[in-house]
């Protein structure tokens, strides 16, 4: 199956800065990638569909100006949590797909730490 | 309520038996995959049934699909410790945007 790489998978910071985490399709080109939010004992909640060069759509409740998604190119997105709180520490896992409509492919995850 | 709830939450069984985990949603879907997951890693895709069919197999896995009912259930037959983990289903209705349940914690005691 295609691979789909993440980086870092895991990163502890402190309260106030910003954090950035890439998602990478190795094999194939990404027009659609997917970002989740999993909190501890809880099921993954998708936070934004990024299509390459354009906006990102957020889902509702998701504070776009806090989370930052940019997909610049057909291989790469990246997720910045700007200034971090300790509320924000969960699991971020992306997912990647080829074109609308086809398998999306998950990344490994980032456990992110806020102290 | 959320599309794709699971029950039960938690499931211990002993190695050798077989374990069903169901899934319940409530919109329409074009399909509808499972995954597992080990406590603090990523996701492995198990297997996708689409909404037109109604049983799979994967190796020791079976997943069957009641559009009418909006369920799915998963089955491991003859399950091992190394089964021991969060089991998702997830709806696909808008093409690779996944919906997932709330999960099932599967122990599977030696």
């Amino acid at each position: 199956g295609a691979v789909v790489s993440q980086h870092p998978s895991r990163v502890i910071c402190k309260s106030g800065t910003s954090v950035k985490i890439e998602c990478r399709s190795l094999d194939f080109q990404a027009t659609t990638m997917f970002w989740y939010r999993q909190f501890p004992k809880q099921s993954l909640m998708l936070m934004a569909t990024s299509n390459e060069g354009s906006k990102a759509t957020y889902e509702q409740g998701v504070e776009k100006d806090k989370f930052l998604i940019n997909h610049a190119s057909l291989t790469l997105s990246t997720l910045t949590v700007t200034s971090a709180h300790p509320e924000d520490s969960s699991f971020y896992i992306c997912s990647a797909a080829a074109v609308m409509n086809t398998e999306a492919f998950f990344g490994q995850g980032t456990r992110l730490t806020v102290v | 309520s959320q599309q794709g709830e699971e029950d039960p939450q938690a499931l211990s069984i002993q190695e050798g038996e077989n374990a069903t985990m169901n899934c319940s949603y409530k919109t329409s879907i074009n399909n509808l995959q499972w995954y597992r997951q080990n406590s603090g890693r990523g996701l492995v895709h198990l297997i996708l049934i689409r909404s037109n069919e109604r049983e799979k197999h994967s190796g020791r896995l079976r997943v069957t699909l009641d559009t009418s009912k909006k369920s799915s259930s998963l089955l491991i037959t003859a399950s091992r410790a190394a089964d021991t983990a969060s089991y998702f289903c997830a709806t696909g209705t808008s093409g690779s945007r996944l919906t997932f349940g709330e999960g099932t914690q599967l122990t599977v005691n030696p």
